[in-house]
């Protein structure tokens, strides 16, 4: 089964605003990461939080992490229209193999 | 910078034929992933690898195999293509260091057709 969830599955919002996408996930994680996806291209590692860490920064962007409710949120500030992409959320296990499992992401729109 | 590399981004081939996806690193990482992506059904791994020669199978290996003897090469081979094997081939990579999945650094994917 999918381990991480993503929702919404989309989101289109104006430029300027912010955008908020939630990722939760069944079993407990080492860690969880948030990549960006442009279309027809590769993924793009945006940002890791470990499963000791509540909230972490990288330029625009905010990652949070709840362990207590098994969820995460990215939450991208004054958005741009290059920000118009899929983002994914990827949590490695703490037990069974270890990889990655990518949730089916949310499609973010920024119009203009 | 990390660069993953892959061979074409554009396949058409047709139903039966012998298909070899190649990716190639170059940032001496030990781990290397094979992942296809569907629309609905987000990224699934199909075989990695943390090791020259050594192989692991992901959740959906059937119908694929791989290859990898040399460290900064990893090839996928679907050794007779199906129609359903239509998708789009995302290939990683990793450092090691323990636990096989940190960060990840993705190719600019394949798109495969097979008619």
């Amino acid at each position: 089964s999918q381990q991480g969830e993503e929702d919404p599955q989309a989101l289109s919002i104006q430029e300027g605003e912010n955008a908020t996408m939630n990722c939760s996930y069944k079993t407990s994680i080492n860690n969880l990461q948030w990549y960006r996806q442009n279309s027809g291209r590769g993924l793009v590692h945006l940002i890791l939080i470990r499963s000791n860490e509540r909230e972490k920064h990288s330029g625009r962007l905010r990652v949070t992490l709840d362990t207590s409710k098994k969820s995460s949120s990215l939450l991208i500030t004054a958005s741009r229209a290059a920000d118009t992409a899929s983002y994914f959320c990827a949590t490695l296990r703490i037990q069974g193999a270890q990889k990655l499992v990518f949730g089916q992401g949310t499609r973010l729109t920024i119009n203009p | 910078d990390v660069k993953v590399t892959q061979s074409s981004r554009y396949l058409v081939k047709r139903t039966g034929e012998k298909v070899f996806l190649e990716c190639v690193q170059d940032m001496d990482h030990e781990n290397m992933f094979w992942y296809r992506q569907d629309p609905g059904l987000g990224l699934r791994l199909i075989y990695f690898s943390y090791d020259v020669k050594m192989k692991e199978k992901g959740d959906i290996p059937e119908g694929y195999s791989v290859s990898r003897e040399k460290k900064e090469r990893f090839s996928l081979i679907l050794e007779s293509a199906s129609t359903n094997q239509t998708s789009m081939y995302l290939c990683a990579s990793t450092e090691a260091g323990g636990v096989l999945a940190d960060t990840q650094y993705f190719g600019p994917g394949t798109r495969l057709t097979v008619l």
